[in-house]
């Protein structure tokens, strides 16, 4: 079955510090990748997503790229600030006849220090 | 636009109580995913509907069941609440079944069950 596997976290990091939250993934096929933040208390925000191999997702200074040969999505960001305090969750999609059906991995919270 | 919306917000059942929880979806949307998210892991997808029909199931037991209704508002309805029940219940609503389309979190509904 499909799969996404995160980085065990918490990732303590100091403002101005680089971040890489790595997350890789088992599917058949070519699925859609994500990450989702979850700030507290609130629910789940699209962050940013990739829909075919060597696709480049990015927002709000985050990137991610979709590596078919090594089946990874990681997370990077060049300059942390304390407001990206929050859990980022990889996921994928198969869509088709699972519809637009998103399997998480397990989250990692992250934490900046000013 | 309004977006996604649940209720209640929290809620405390006892173990063997039924509960429902209430989904209306974005403006425009006519599908509805329902994620159990247990704390400190990710989101767990238990059902989809499209157009009041169910569109696929994760792996819940049928005591997690569903309704979608001509506004694609929705409810999950959970039936012999168990302690494991205890989790962040996620709606999500998007356009169109069959293929990825992003999906529209609520901020979701807090069960615990005593």
């Amino acid at each position: 079955g499909n799969s996404v596997t995160q980085m065990e976290g918490p990732v303590t990091l100091s403002e101005e510090a680089f971040l890489t939250i790595n997350c890789t993934y088992t599917a058949t096929g070519y699925p859609s990748l994500f990450w989702y933040v979850q700030y507290p208390g609130e629910g789940l925000q699209l962050l940013l997503k990739a829909t075919k191999a060597d696709d480049k997702g990015s927002n709000k200074g985050f990137e991610a790229t979709y590596r078919k040969e090594t089946t990874s999505f990681h997370l990077e960001k060049g300059s942390v600030q304390v407001s990206d305090s929050a859990v980022y969750f990889c996921a994928l999609s198969k869509g088709g006849t699972s519809g637009s059906r998103l399997t998480f991995g397990e989250g990692t919270q992250l934490t900046v220090n000013p | 636009e309004t977006g996604v919306t649940q209720s209640p917000t929290h809620l405390i059942k006892t173990r063997g109580q039924q509960v429902t929880l209430r989904c209306s979806s974005q403006s425009g949307h006519n599908t509805v995913s329902w994620y159990q998210q247990a704390l400190g892991q990710g989101p767990q997808f238990i059902f989809q509907y499209y157009r009041e029909e169910e569109n696929g199931r994760g792996n819940f037991p049928p005591r997690f069941s569903g309704l979608q209704f001509p506004n694609y508002s929705s409810e999950l309805n959970v039936n012999a609440l168990e302690l494991d029940d205890s989790a962040l219940y996620l709606c999500a609503s998007s356009l169109v079944s069959g293929s990825y389309n992003e999906q529209f979190f609520g901020p979701g509904t807090r069960l615990t069950v005593l």
